[in-house]
């Protein structure tokens, strides 16, 4: 079965710290992969999503970054945290074109 | 940037009744998918409908799609308490992304 690991499952950080979070997809060879960050009570937005190793598309301007160093990883990284980081974030995949997302359980990032 | 938006933001019924669900976009698309979230979970995919197709049917939901609206709609039939979610429409356009709406709080009371 196919899978997707996001940790930590919930966090609490200071403002100005870093972050890494991490999501792995099992099961599954050359997947499209997505970082989205959900507000409380809101839709999804698209933060980064990738294509294969070392490709990163950004689609919002931010402090945030995301790197792919392996096939099935994913990692959102952020050098310096701003107060309005705080959300849920979640981690999908999809197998290209016409093919639904699957998500992670995603990480609720507190930012004090 | 979000491009679906759906209609009601919440929605409260009794179960055993209908909830219908509606979704515009603006742009061209290749499909439109509708996912279920549970609170503080990740989504769950329910059903997608291509572009070329008008209706759909998985077991208790009913799904419509109208191209020239621009529109969908996402029917579930006799619900329960555990239907009780938040649903979101996201379309894809084949450019390697998808632009989910804010989604609909459904509340079904037992």
């Amino acid at each position: 079965s196919q899978t997707i690991h996001q940790w930590p499952a919930t966090l609490v950080q200071p403002v100005g710290s870093p972050l890494s979070l991490e999501c792995t997809v099992e099961g599954t060879s050359n997947p499209n992969l997505y970082w989205y960050r959900q507000a409380a009570g809101r839709g999804l937005q698209l933060l980064f999503y990738s294509v294969g190793i070392g490709q990163i598309s950004s689609e919002v301007p931010q402090n945030l970054s995301a790197s792919r160093p392996q096939d099935r990883q994913f990692i959102l990284s952020s050098k310096k945290l701003l107060l309005s980081d705080s959300g849920f974030y979640l981690c999908a995949r999809q197998m290209g074109g016409n093919q639904p997302q699957h998500f992670g359980d995603g990480t609720r990032l507190s930012i004090l | 940037s979000q491009q679906g938006e759906e209609d009601p933001q919440a929605l409260s019924i009794q179960e055993g009744e209908n909830a219908t669900m509606n979704c515009s976009y603006k742009t061209s698309i290749n499909n439109l998918q509708w996912y279920r979230q549970n609170s503080g979970r990740g989504l769950v995919h329910l059903i997608l409908i291509r572009s070329n197709e008008r209706e759909k049917h998985s077991g208790r939901l009913r799904v419509t799609l109208d191209t020239s609206k621009k529109s969908s709609s996402l029917l579930i039939t006799a619900s329960r308490a555990a239907d009780t979610a938040s649903y979101f429409c996201a379309t894809d356009d084949n450019n390697n992304d998808m632009r989910f709406g804010a989604g609909t709080r459904l509340t079904v009371k037992p």
